[in-house]
Protein backbone atom coordinates (compact mmCIF):
# COMPACT_ATOMS: atom_id res chain seq x y z
CA UNK A 1 0.00 0.00 0.00
CA UNK A 2 1.05 3.86 -0.40
CA UNK A 3 0.53 6.35 1.46
CA UNK A 4 1.62 10.30 0.82
CA UNK A 5 2.39 13.11 3.37
CA UNK A 6 2.00 16.91 2.47
CA UNK A 7 4.45 18.17 5.42
CA UNK A 8 2.30 21.77 5.23
CA UNK A 9 -1.46 22.51 5.04
CA UNK A 10 -1.27 26.21 4.68
CA UNK A 11 1.44 27.71 2.63
CA UNK A 12 1.21 31.70 2.43
CA UNK A 13 3.26 33.46 0.19
CA UNK A 14 4.03 37.26 -1.20
CA UNK A 15 2.98 37.51 -5.22
CA UNK A 16 6.29 37.06 -7.13
CA UNK A 17 8.07 35.38 -4.51
CA UNK A 18 9.24 31.60 -4.91
CA UNK A 19 7.25 28.66 -3.22
CA UNK A 20 7.80 24.74 -2.51
CA UNK A 21 5.27 22.21 -1.58
CA UNK A 22 6.69 19.42 -0.07
CA UNK A 23 5.28 15.56 -0.52
CA UNK A 24 7.02 12.94 0.89
CA UNK A 25 5.43 9.12 0.01
CA UNK A 26 5.84 5.43 0.66
CA UNK A 27 5.65 2.52 -1.24
CA UNK A 28 6.62 -1.06 -1.13
CA UNK A 29 6.79 -1.03 -5.12
CA UNK A 30 7.81 1.64 -7.83
CA UNK A 31 4.80 4.41 -8.36
CA UNK A 32 4.17 7.38 -10.40
CA UNK A 33 3.85 10.44 -9.02
CA UNK A 34 1.39 13.47 -9.68
CA UNK A 35 0.53 17.22 -8.30
CA UNK A 36 -3.43 18.20 -8.83
CA UNK A 37 -4.59 21.35 -8.13
CA UNK A 38 -8.44 22.53 -7.10
CA UNK A 39 -9.63 25.92 -7.68
CA UNK A 40 -12.63 26.50 -5.53
CA UNK A 41 -16.28 24.71 -6.32
CA UNK A 42 -13.89 23.28 -9.25
CA UNK A 43 -12.46 19.10 -9.79
CA UNK A 44 -9.14 18.10 -9.41
CA UNK A 45 -6.74 19.52 -12.35
CA UNK A 46 -3.59 17.73 -13.18
CA UNK A 47 -0.50 20.05 -12.79
CA UNK A 48 1.99 17.56 -13.43
CA UNK A 49 3.55 13.75 -13.30
CA UNK A 50 6.63 11.68 -13.03
CA UNK A 51 6.18 8.86 -14.74
CA UNK A 52 10.25 7.56 -15.71
CA UNK A 53 13.33 9.13 -17.15
CA UNK A 54 14.61 12.29 -16.24
CA UNK A 55 13.30 13.50 -12.67
CA UNK A 56 13.19 17.12 -13.21
CA UNK A 57 9.84 16.81 -14.43
CA UNK A 58 7.73 20.14 -15.60
CA UNK A 59 4.16 21.23 -15.98
CA UNK A 60 1.18 23.80 -16.65
CA UNK A 61 1.26 27.57 -15.21
CA UNK A 62 4.83 27.24 -14.65
CA UNK A 63 4.90 24.73 -12.48
CA UNK A 64 7.86 22.33 -11.82
CA UNK A 65 8.58 19.01 -9.23
CA UNK A 66 11.69 17.04 -8.42
CA UNK A 67 11.69 13.35 -7.91
CA UNK A 68 14.12 11.98 -5.17
CA UNK A 69 14.04 8.42 -5.16
CA UNK A 70 16.49 8.29 -2.45
CA UNK A 71 14.54 11.00 -0.29
CA UNK A 72 11.04 9.18 -1.43
CA UNK A 73 9.94 12.90 -2.02
CA UNK A 74 8.30 14.43 -5.05
CA UNK A 75 8.56 19.09 -3.98
CA UNK A 76 6.27 21.13 -6.24
CA UNK A 77 7.97 24.58 -7.07
CA UNK A 78 7.50 27.85 -8.75
CA UNK A 79 10.04 30.62 -9.15
CA UNK A 80 7.72 33.13 -9.23
CA UNK A 81 4.09 32.64 -7.95
CA UNK A 82 0.52 35.06 -8.85
CA UNK A 83 -2.52 35.37 -6.98
CA UNK A 84 -3.92 33.32 -9.52
CA UNK A 85 -2.08 30.39 -7.98
CA UNK A 86 -4.33 30.37 -5.03
CA UNK A 87 -5.74 27.12 -4.58
CA UNK A 88 -5.42 23.55 -3.26
CA UNK A 89 -2.51 21.53 -3.97
CA UNK A 90 -2.54 17.50 -3.85
CA UNK A 91 0.19 15.04 -4.32
CA UNK A 92 -0.99 11.60 -5.32
CA UNK A 93 0.89 8.38 -5.54
CA UNK A 94 0.03 5.01 -8.03
CA UNK A 95 1.53 1.52 -8.43
CA UNK A 96 3.29 1.89 -11.73
CA UNK A 97 1.70 -1.55 -12.79
CA UNK A 98 -1.66 -2.22 -13.29
CA UNK A 99 -4.76 -0.21 -13.45
CA UNK A 100 -4.90 1.15 -9.67
CA UNK A 101 -6.51 4.52 -7.93
CA UNK A 102 -4.61 7.07 -6.70
CA UNK A 103 -4.02 7.50 -3.37
CA UNK A 104 -3.70 11.34 -2.53
CA UNK A 105 -2.07 13.58 0.90
CA UNK A 106 -4.27 16.23 2.39
CA UNK A 107 -3.43 18.54 0.37
CA UNK A 108 -1.60 22.46 0.94
CA UNK A 109 -3.68 25.24 0.79
CA UNK A 110 -1.55 27.65 -1.30
CA UNK A 111 -2.31 32.02 -0.44
CA UNK A 112 -0.85 34.13 -2.59
CA UNK A 113 -0.73 37.71 -0.98
CA UNK A 114 -0.44 40.59 -3.47
CA UNK B 1 -13.32 16.45 -25.77
CA UNK B 2 -16.44 16.56 -23.18
CA UNK B 3 -15.10 16.40 -19.57
CA UNK B 4 -16.12 14.57 -16.80
CA UNK B 5 -19.59 15.64 -16.22
CA UNK B 6 -21.10 15.44 -12.21
CA UNK B 7 -24.92 16.02 -11.17
CA UNK B 8 -26.30 17.58 -8.84
CA UNK B 9 -23.39 20.33 -8.17
CA UNK B 10 -24.87 20.54 -4.75
CA UNK B 11 -27.23 18.82 -2.33
CA UNK B 12 -28.47 19.43 1.04
CA UNK B 13 -30.33 16.20 2.67
CA UNK B 14 -31.26 15.76 6.38
CA UNK B 15 -29.83 12.57 8.06
CA UNK B 16 -31.52 9.19 7.41
CA UNK B 17 -32.74 10.40 3.64
CA UNK B 18 -31.37 8.92 0.84
CA UNK B 19 -29.07 10.44 -1.96
CA UNK B 20 -27.95 9.90 -5.30
CA UNK B 21 -25.24 11.20 -7.62
CA UNK B 22 -24.80 10.64 -11.10
CA UNK B 23 -21.54 10.91 -13.31
CA UNK B 24 -21.32 10.53 -16.97
CA UNK B 25 -17.12 9.76 -17.95
CA UNK B 26 -15.05 11.07 -20.80
CA UNK B 27 -16.54 9.09 -24.06
CA UNK B 28 -14.25 5.83 -24.77
CA UNK B 29 -12.86 5.95 -21.36
CA UNK B 30 -13.35 2.12 -19.84
CA UNK B 31 -12.38 3.29 -15.99
CA UNK B 32 -14.53 4.99 -13.71
CA UNK B 33 -13.88 5.80 -10.30
CA UNK B 34 -15.76 7.89 -6.99
CA UNK B 35 -13.76 9.48 -4.83
CA UNK B 36 -15.31 10.87 -1.33
CA UNK B 37 -13.42 14.24 -0.39
CA UNK B 38 -13.77 15.33 3.23
CA UNK B 39 -13.47 18.47 3.90
CA UNK B 40 -9.50 19.29 4.83
CA UNK B 41 -8.74 15.82 3.48
CA UNK B 42 -7.42 14.70 0.32
CA UNK B 43 -9.69 12.51 -1.68
CA UNK B 44 -10.40 8.85 -1.08
CA UNK B 45 -11.16 6.17 -3.16
CA UNK B 46 -14.48 4.64 -2.75
CA UNK B 47 -15.29 2.03 -5.88
CA UNK B 48 -13.47 1.70 -9.20
CA UNK B 49 -15.06 0.47 -12.56
CA UNK B 50 -13.22 -1.31 -15.14
CA UNK B 51 -16.78 -1.46 -18.36
CA UNK B 52 -19.45 -2.43 -15.86
CA UNK B 53 -17.53 -4.15 -13.44
CA UNK B 54 -16.20 -3.55 -10.05
CA UNK B 55 -12.56 -3.55 -10.21
CA UNK B 56 -12.17 -2.45 -6.15
CA UNK B 57 -14.89 -1.53 -3.55
CA UNK B 58 -12.79 -2.43 -0.70
CA UNK B 59 -12.99 1.03 0.94
CA UNK B 60 -17.20 1.20 0.10
CA UNK B 61 -19.09 1.42 3.33
CA UNK B 62 -21.84 -1.77 2.02
CA UNK B 63 -24.07 -0.75 4.29
CA UNK B 64 -25.14 2.66 3.24
CA UNK B 65 -22.92 3.22 -0.36
CA UNK B 66 -24.27 1.38 -3.46
CA UNK B 67 -22.84 1.81 -7.07
CA UNK B 68 -23.29 0.92 -10.40
CA UNK B 69 -22.53 1.63 -13.66
CA UNK B 70 -25.28 0.42 -16.09
CA UNK B 71 -24.05 -0.50 -19.98
CA UNK B 72 -20.28 0.40 -18.99
CA UNK B 73 -20.86 4.27 -19.08
CA UNK B 74 -22.80 6.35 -16.65
CA UNK B 75 -22.56 5.61 -12.65
CA UNK B 76 -24.97 6.26 -10.02
CA UNK B 77 -23.15 6.70 -6.26
CA UNK B 78 -25.95 6.12 -3.93
CA UNK B 79 -26.53 7.13 0.10
CA UNK B 80 -29.39 5.24 1.95
CA UNK B 81 -29.14 6.09 4.65
CA UNK B 82 -27.23 9.07 4.77
CA UNK B 83 -25.68 10.07 8.25
CA UNK B 84 -23.26 13.33 9.31
CA UNK B 85 -20.35 11.71 8.45
CA UNK B 86 -21.42 11.54 5.18
CA UNK B 87 -20.62 15.26 4.31
CA UNK B 88 -18.44 15.40 1.83
CA UNK B 89 -17.07 16.34 -1.93
CA UNK B 90 -18.06 13.40 -3.95
CA UNK B 91 -15.54 13.38 -7.11
CA UNK B 92 -16.22 11.02 -10.23
CA UNK B 93 -12.79 10.56 -12.11
CA UNK B 94 -12.56 8.52 -15.25
CA UNK B 95 -9.31 7.29 -17.03
CA UNK B 96 -8.76 4.85 -19.97
CA UNK B 97 -7.61 1.30 -19.81
CA UNK B 98 -3.56 0.77 -20.24
CA UNK B 99 -2.57 0.37 -23.29
CA UNK B 100 -5.54 2.89 -24.62
CA UNK B 101 -4.35 6.62 -24.95
CA UNK B 102 -2.65 8.23 -21.91
CA UNK B 103 -3.60 5.46 -19.18
CA UNK B 104 -1.79 7.41 -16.74
CA UNK B 105 -4.14 10.40 -16.10
CA UNK B 106 -7.28 10.13 -14.72
CA UNK B 107 -9.65 13.92 -15.25
CA UNK B 108 -11.88 14.44 -12.36
CA UNK B 109 -15.42 16.22 -12.97
CA UNK B 110 -16.26 19.22 -10.99
CA UNK B 111 -17.84 17.03 -8.04
CA UNK B 112 -21.20 17.66 -5.42
CA UNK B 113 -21.11 19.09 -2.52
CA UNK B 114 -23.29 16.66 -0.18
CA UNK B 115 -24.18 18.54 3.24
CA UNK B 116 -26.03 16.19 5.39
CA UNK B 117 -27.98 17.94 8.65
Amino acid sequence: AQSVTQLDSQVPVFEEAPVELRCNYSSSVSVYLFWYVQYPNQGLQLLLKYLSGSTLVKGINGFEAEFNKSQTSFHLRKPSVHISDTAEYFCAVRENSGNTPLVFGKGTRLSVIA
Amino acid sequence: EAGVAQSPRYKIIEKRQSVAFWCNPISGHATLYWYQQILGQGPKLLIQFQNNGVVDDSQLPKDRFSAERLKGVDSTLKIQPAKLEDSAVYLCASSHLPGQGSRYEQYFGPGTRLTVT
